[in-house]
């Protein structure tokens, strides 16, 4: 079954900009990690956070975790045109992997 | 850095046929890989997840019978589509986790198209 959902759905914006995505998820976390996805690829780790952790940087990339909302972020800032994928946040509990609805952003050039 | 292959990338097959799909950790050793279908637009789903040398464990709702998992050696796992229908295409995506670590590092998908 689904874990999390992520909103929103779809974001477009301007190259350049900043984009947010955000991630709830339902049940208790051993970390979690945010991918990437091309069309019709597979997917690129970005970044894993663990339940301690209340924030990481990675380049561009600001993850956020709020265990007490059970919600996380991803920021991309400044960002470019191959920028455009889908993205998902994903769990880990019980050894298991299970992603969210994911967020399909376009950066328009 | 880790890498995992799966081949074909893309398979079209007769209803009724099987297919098999293969995943294979390329520089290291997997001791569990997860088998993932998904949608066009949609998100991952679970099929079900293999251990090196046991049998696999499938998520509710997906047929083990249907969906036979191998996961024979500490770098392969196989996924095969037996009696394959149309409504059984889609896109299949392999990951695998090392012995040590919480990093999973994933295929790059495979298209199956059932016609």
């Amino acid at each position: 079954s689904q874990q999390g959902e992520e909103d929103p759905q779809a974001l477009s914006i301007q190259e350049g900009e900043n984009a947010t995505m955000n991630c709830s998820y339902k049940t208790s976390i051993n970390n979690l990690q945010w991918y990437r996805q091309n069309s019709g690829r597979g997917l690129v780790h970005l970044i894993l956070i663990r339940s301690n952790e209340r924030e990481k940087h990675s380049g561009r990339l600001r993850v956020t975790l709020d265990t007490s909302k059970k919600s996380s972020s991803l920021l991309i800032t400044a960002s470019r045109a191959a920028d455009t994928a889908s993205y998902f946040c994903a769990t880990v509990g019980n050894e298991k992997l299970t992603f969210g609805t994911g967020t399909r952003l376009t950066i328009i050039p | 850095g880790a890498v995992v292959s799966q081949h074909p990338s893309r398979v079209i097959c007769k209803s009724g046929t099987s297919v098999k799909i293969e995943c294979r950790s390329l520089d290291f050793q997997a001791t569990t890989m997860f088998w993932y279908r998904q949608f066009p637009k949609q998100s991952l789903m679970l099929m079900a997840t293999s251990n090196e040398g046991s049998k696999a464990t499938y998520e509710q709702g997906v047929e083990k019978d249907k969906f036979l998992i191998n996961h024979a050696s500490l770098t392969l796992s196989t996924l095969t589509v037996t009696s394959a229908h149309p409504e059984d295409s889609s896109f299949y995506i392999c990951s695998a986790r090392g012995t040590s670590g919480n990093t999973i590092y994933f295929g790059e998908g495979s298209w199956l198209t059932v016609v």
